[in-house]
């Protein structure tokens, strides 16, 4: 069974701080890795997908990487913004058409 | 990217009252859709996965008489909770996929309250 991790948590930086939000799988074996930014009270807003034959992808201040055989993605956000404050989520895909499995999560705060 | 709509944003209803909720794929068709449960600070929880034209698979422990899932066209699904509880309440999240199954989009999220 697929398990996702999300470390850390929580996170609180100051405005301007490059980070790095971490995700790990315990199944190699994906199709693709999907991360998501959810609002308080809101829906989930896709940021990035990452097919299994890609290495990263880029949208913006956000980098996502992707090492399959190590069962690891980090999303790299640069010059944070109050405005990234937000839950960020990982989730990945088995096979093409399967369900999504979600990590727990990572709660970005950043302050002004 | 692609706008997945929930209605109604919020809902408070009675015990014992049943509330139908919609999702639709605004600007794609949705050959498959998701229901999400979430609990506050916790991560989505699948309900269901529903084909269009074909019956909902539910998940293990989701009642499938509760919780009616219909997706009866390309671009609607709706979820009905019936005979609403107060444990029911929740925040419901719809997702749908398009017909190449890469990237799964989702809706704004219902908020329901049970009285």
């Amino acid at each position: 069974k697929q398990e996702v991790t999300q470390i850390p948590a929580a996170l609180s930086v100051p405005e301007g701080e490059n980070l790095v939000l971490n995700c790990s799988f315990t199944d190699s074996a994906i199709y693709n890795l999907q991360w998501f930014r959810q609002d308080p009270g809101k829906g989930l807003t896709s940021l990035l997908l990452i097919q299994s034959s890609q290495r990263e992808q880029t949208s913006g201040r956000l980098n996502a990487s992707l090492d399959k055989s190590s069962g690891r993605s980090t999303l790299y956000i640069a010059a944070s913004q109050p405005g990234d404050s937000a839950t960020y989520l990982c989730a990945v895909r088995r096979a093409s058409g399967s369900r999504l499995t979600f990590g727990e999560g990572t709660q970005l705060t950043v302050n002004p | 990217g692609a706008v997945v709509s929930q209605h109604p944003s919020w809902v408070i209803c009675k015990s014992g009252t049943s509330v139908k909720i919609e999702c639709r794929s605004l600007d794609f068709q949705a050959t498959t859709m998701f229901w999400y449960r979430q609990f506050p600070k916790q991560s989505l929880m699948l309900m269901a996965t529903s084909n269009e034209g074909s019956k909902a698979t539910y998940e293990q422990g989701v009642e499938k008489d509760k919780f009616l899932i219909n997706h009866a066209s390309l671009t609607l699904s709706t979820l009905t909770v019936t005979s609403a509880h107060p444990e029911d309440s929740s925040f419901y999240i719809c997702s749908a996929r398009d017909r190449r199954q890469e990237t799964q989009y989702f809706g704004p999220g219902t908020r329901l309250l049970v009285l």
